[in-house]
């Protein structure tokens, strides 16, 4: 089983371009969240998806949006970014707890 | 806002030793607790969980404690090898499933 599969590992950005990292999970999961890690700071929840065709905000949302057009899919798109979106990027699913997560996108903004 | 702390934010040790890695929350309505192991350049990997009802949960070498009442929990590694060396973090379940992490505690078993 490939589990959750993030596409692409690294990526480097000038301020203002825009990208989407995709997320893949093939366990059938409702539930799909993106969160970034910053050194200090743990993960936070960017925005979530408790099924297709929803998503919702988390705890740091602004520069960020989503779409879960397809139950196994969840794309997060930056539509203009900036240095503060410099991060490494998490995907999950799960069905309920425990979350299973990706290897990550490591994105640099300069 | 649920605040989750975990201490201390790294750990030496040498091989063999008994641990405990400290997680400590300000909100005890909670659904569940997570702890995850991460690796360098890797995502997390679920350890454990501790529903609400729940004291503690082992699993091999790993024991997980829950107090909500004092907002803690404990997570205990005995016989620790360099192969256990890694980031461990902790993490609680409120509302729509969502999870809210602590920093970590960045663990280094040395032989």
């Amino acid at each position: 089983n490939a589990g959750v599969t993030q596409t692409p590992k690294f990526r480097v950005l000038k301020t203002g371009q825009s990208m989407t990292l995709l997320c893949a999970q093939d366990m059938n999961h409702e539930y799909m969240y993106w969160y970034r890690q910053d050194p200090g700071m743990g993960l936070r929840l960017i925005h979530y998806s408790v099924g297709e065709g929803t998503t919702a905000k988390g705890e740091v949302p602004d520069g960020y949006n989503v779409s879960r057009l397809k139950k196994q899919n969840f794309l997060l798109g930056l539509e203009s970014a900036a240095p503060s979106q410099t991060s490494v990027y998490f995907c999950a699913s799960s069905s309920y707890s425990p979350l299973h997560f990706g290897n990550g996108t490591r994105l640099t903004v300069t | 806002k649920q605040e989750v702390t975990q201490i201390p934010a790294a750990l030496s040790v040498p091989e063999g030793e008994n641990l405990v890695l400290n997680c400590s929350f300000t909100d005890s309505a909670i659904y569940n607790l997570q702890w995850f192991r991460q690796d360098p350049g890797k995502g997390l990997t679920s350890l454990l969980l501790i529903q609400s009802s729940q004291r503690e949960q082992t699993s091999g070498r790993l024991n997980a404690s829950l107090d909500k009442s004092s907002g803690r929990s404990t997570l205990y590694i005995a016989a620790s090898q360099p192969g256990d060396s890694a980031t461990y973090l902790c993490a609680v379940v409120q509302g729509t499933d969502k999870l809210i992490f602590g920093t970590g505690t960045r663990l280094q078993v040395f032989p």
